[in-house]
Parts: structure tokens; C-alpha cells; sequence
């Protein structure tokens, strides 16, 4: 069976900092890789996704980045982080459309 | 582009009561794909139910079933016989067809089960 692994599930991070989430999926290959953030509270904003190694499309021009080095492999990173990248981030795959997604367990970051 | 709308920010029901939340989407397309997500307290999105826009029944999944509207682009998510357990944020989301499978998420509705 396939499943999803996003870590670390908690970070504190200071402004100005880094930053390096992973996600990978087993049991499938060449799947759909994507990263939300979500808000304090509300929705799901789609920040990344990848259709393929190295395939990086972006949705939300930021201050983050996202990398796909191996087939299923996704990693969200920043250079220097700001107050305003504290959230919720979710990593999720899928092989078909009617499927939908399957979605890691989250990182709640929160950058002081 | 594609919106979701969900116009209840919260809702509440009584244990074993039956609940509907409401999810409207906008699309120009005719093949898409529209799902409900629960998030409870521990964050961890789980797929509820789907419907494919090119079939007419609605899906249904134990006490979950959907009321698809496709000319009214409506979505509705009605819970039977609520239980505690199904409190939650619960997101409606919509994927048109193609290679990218985005998802287009609602803002959600918080629903609140009452014993």
C-alpha cells in the first residue's frame, strides 16, 4: 500500500534562518507531488507541484522553494525565512484526478 | 479561474442528527472532479467522498452522501446519524482534467457535534 511520510511535524525557527521540509511517498512511482500551506484557521493554498523529477511548477511567488530530486521525493525549502512563512504545510500525491489527494500528517512551522 | 465557495464558516448538529454543509464552485469546464476533505483537531486531511462531474448519481459513502447540481454547480455534503467523531473542518475542493491534477480548495466550514 502506498503511503506518505512529510517530516519534521514541528519546527521553531528563527527569521532570517533556513528551512528544509521533506516529504516521500512509497508503494507508487512517478506520482503527483504538491505543497499547501495552510493559514492560521482556513484554507489550503497550493504553493508547488510536480508532475516529475525536477519538475518544479510554482503557484505563489514567496520566499520558498521547492526541489524533486528523486521520483518520489518532494523537498520545500527556503534560503531565509520570515515571520510570514509560519503556518501549516502540507505535502500530498496523487496518480489520477479521480482520485484525489493523499495528504502527509503536516509541519507546523513557526518562525520567531 | 476556478473558485470554491463555502459560504458557512461554522455549523453545529446534535448527536445522531443529520447535517448539510454547503460547497458552490465556479468552472467553464465540463470534466472536473469535486471532493470533500475533514480535517479534525489533529490536522490530518482525510478524504471523505467524490463525485466525477460526468456522473449523473450522486456518490454516497456509508453516512455520507453528496447532492450534486452540476447546472447549479452545487456540492452539498449531508451527514446522517452525526457523531461526535465527525467534528471536524471540512473542505470542499474541485480538480479540473489534465496532467496537473490541482486542487482548488474552499475555505471550509467547522462543524461542531453536540451530545
Amino acid at each position: 500500500s502506498q503511503t506518505i511520510h512529510q517530516w519534521p511535524a514541528t519546527l521553531v525557527q528563527p527569521v532570517g534562518s533556513p528551512l528544509s521540509l521533506e516529504c516521500t511517498v512509497e508503494g507508487t512511482s512517478n506520482p503527483n507531488l504538491y505543497w499547501y500551506r495552510q493559514a492560521a484557521g482556513r484554507g489550503l493554498q497550493l504553493l508547488f507541484y510536480s508532475v516529475g523529477i525536477g519538475q518544479i511548477s510554482s503557484e505563489v511567488p514567496q520566499n520558498l522553494s521547492a526541489s524533486r530530486p528523486q521520483d518520489r521525493q518532494f523537498i520545500l525549502s527556503s534560503k531565509k525565512l520570515l515571520l510570514s512563512d509560519s503556518g501549516f504545510y502540507l505535502c500530498a500525491w496523487t496518480k489520477r484526478a479521480n482520485y484525489g489527494y493523499t495528504f502527509g500528517s503536516g509541519t507546523r512551522l513557526t518562525v520567531v | 479561474a476556478q473558485t470554491v465557495t463555502q459560504s458557512q464558516p461554522e455549523m453545529s448538529v446534535q448527536e445522531a442528527e443529520t447535517v448539510t454543509l454547503s460547497c458552490t464552485y465556479d468552472t467553464s469546464e465540463s470534466d472536473y472532479y469535486l471532493f470533500w476533505y475533514k480535517q479534525p483537531p489533529s490536522r490530518q486531511m482525510i478524504l471523505v467522498i467524490r463525485q466525477e462531474a460526468y456522473k449523473q448519481q450522486n456518490a454516497t459513502e456509508n453516512r455520507f452522501s453528496v447532492n450534486f447540481q452540476k447546472a447549479a454547480k452545487s456540492f452539498s455534503l449531508k451527514i446522517s446519524d452525526s457523531q461526535l467523531g465527525d467534528a471536524a473542518m471540512y473542505f470542499c475542493a474541485y480538480s479540473r482534467g489534465g496532467s496537473n491534477y490541482k486542487l482548488t480548495f474552499g475555505k471550509g466550514t467547522l462543524l461542531t457535534v453536540n451530545p
